[in-house]
């Protein structure tokens, strides 16, 4: 069974720092491109980046709001991946997905918490 | 950027059809993937490609893909598919995933 699971949401001030994990378990983590969505409270679902493969040389992509804060890693010896946000705004308050895409999302795991507030 | 629009609310009654259209600029040149999201959860496919179900989601979900709009329709709708559904494609030119803004499914 897939299983994504996030973990290292909570309060951070404005112009802060937060790294985020998403532990997979249950397929071929480092043949897989991972990627995070974002939803804040109410609103809709924001795409924000995705690390490919390492046969794909591990490209990355971001979303324009986010570029040039927000990095994404991934460590295929511990099937993790990472998003890890600087320079955080009071807007980049939402709760942050990471899934596996194939054809879709095919897999979501249940969401981090990330609240920017002073 | 590429943009796709959809409508903020559909209501049907139960043992209904609902249709929930996904515009965009040629979408029909596109893979469409359609998500279901209940309150306090973590969206599910429904549709990926156009119109192929994934393993345990019911044959009420369908899909279809021409010119520039997507529709997801539920057949036969139940009080349980009142969800929040958003599609998503892939744009090659810019590298970018991008979500439709979602439409809340109510069933009356």
């Amino acid at each position: 069974e897939v299983q994504l699971v996030e973990s290292g949401g909570g309060l951070v001030q404005p112009g802060g720092s937060l790294k985020l994990s998403c532990a997979a378990s249950g397929f071929a983590f480092s043949g897989s491109s991972m990627h995070w969505v974002r939803q804040a409270s109410g609103k809709g679902l924001e795409w924000v980046g995705r690390i490919r493969s390492k046969a794909d040389n591990y490209a990355t992509v971001y979303a324009a709001s986010v570029k040039g804060r927000f990095t994404i890693s991934r460590d295929d010896s511990k099937n993790t991946a990472y998003l890890h946000l600087n320079s955080l705004k009071i807007e980049d308050t939402a709760v942050y997905y990471c899934s596996r895409y194939t054809t879709g999302f095919d897999s979501w795991g249940q969401g981090t918490l990330v609240t920017v507030s002073s | 950027s590429y943009v796709l629009t959809q409508a903020p609310s559909v209501s049907v009654a139960p043992g209904q059809t609902a249709r929930i259209t996904c515009g965009g600029n040629n979408i029909g040149s596109k893979s469409v993937h359609w998500y279901q999201q209940k309150p306090g959860q973590a969206p599910v496919l429904v549709v990926h490609d156009n119109s192929d179900r994934p393993s345990g989601i019911p044959e009420r979900f369908s899909g279809s893909n021409s010119g520039n709009t997507a529709t997801l329709t539920i057949s036969r709708v139940e009080a349980g598919d009142e969800a929040d559904y958003y599609c998503q494609v892939w744009d090659s030119s810019s590298d970018y995933v991008v979500f439709g803004g979602g439409t809340k499914l109510t069933v009356l």
